[in-house]
């Protein structure tokens, strides 16, 4: 099946930097991705909705300065969490859509704010 | 809202022996159903689907019936092996196909042999 990759799969940080977490489709184009973020034995919830070439879409309570969204390109998203802060410490998921009613998940980025 | 709860884990099962998977939801309209399964150290997989009530999806020995009238979409396997042994995520869908999904908090099965 069709594969999404995301980089790093972990990461460690001190609280005020910034960290980028990329998600890649390597066989397929991906006009939108997902970014869901997962606290431990917690659903996955939705973050933002990211369409290749345009603004992302983000869910309510998601601050948009703090969580940047770029989409590039139709293999390449990227979520940066500027500033981080220990309670931004979590599992950061994405998925790419393949199709009209397929998409792929990516194997997780866990990001550690000390 | 639209929200899905699925029953608490772990779950520990000896092989071949019978699984289910509570998944209830809570949605305006007629969404879709989902099963994913993430394995250790891979992303989530779909694993089944159903898209209208009364639907069954199935795959691998996996089943699941979509009950509009209970609003559940329960997970089955006569006979769990321990390569079934993975996180089971229940979701639904209730907007245009390719829109994003709405998840349960995820079941983990531990099948021992």
């Amino acid at each position: 099946g069709a594969v999404v990759s995301q980089h790093p799969s972990r990461v460690i940080c001190k609280s005020g930097t910034s960290v980028k977490i990329e998600c890649r489709s390597l066989d397929f184009q991906a006009t939108t991705m997902f970014w869901y973020r997962q606290f431990p034995k917690q659903s996955l919830m939705l973050m933002a909705t990211s369409n290749e070439g345009s603004k992302a879409t983000y869910e309510q309570g998601v601050e948009k300065d703090k969580f940047l969204i770029n989409h590039a390109s139709l293999t390449l998203s990227t979520l940066t969490v500027t500033s981080a802060h220990p309670e931004d410490s979590s599992f950061y998921i994405c998925s790419a859509r393949a199709s009209a009613d397929t998409q792929y998940f990516g194997p997780g980025t866990r990001l550690l704010v000390l | 809202g639209n929200s899905v709860t699925q029953m608490e884990g772990p779950v520990t099962l000896s092989e071949e022996a019978f699984l289910t998977i509570n998944c209830t939801y809570t949605a305006t309209g007629y969404p879709s159903l989902f099963w994913y399964v993430q394995y250790p150290g891979e992303g989530l997989q779909l694993l089944l689907k159903a898209t209208k009530a009364d639907d069954k999806g199935s795959n691998k020995g996996f089943e699941a019936t979509y009950r509009k009238e209970t609003t559940s979409f329960h997970l089955e396997k006569g006979s769990v092996q321990v390569s079934d042994s993975a996180v089971y995520f229940c979701a639904l869908r209730t907007g245009q196909a390719g829109t994003a999904l709405i998840f349960g908090k995820g079941t983990t099965l531990s099948v021992s042999s």
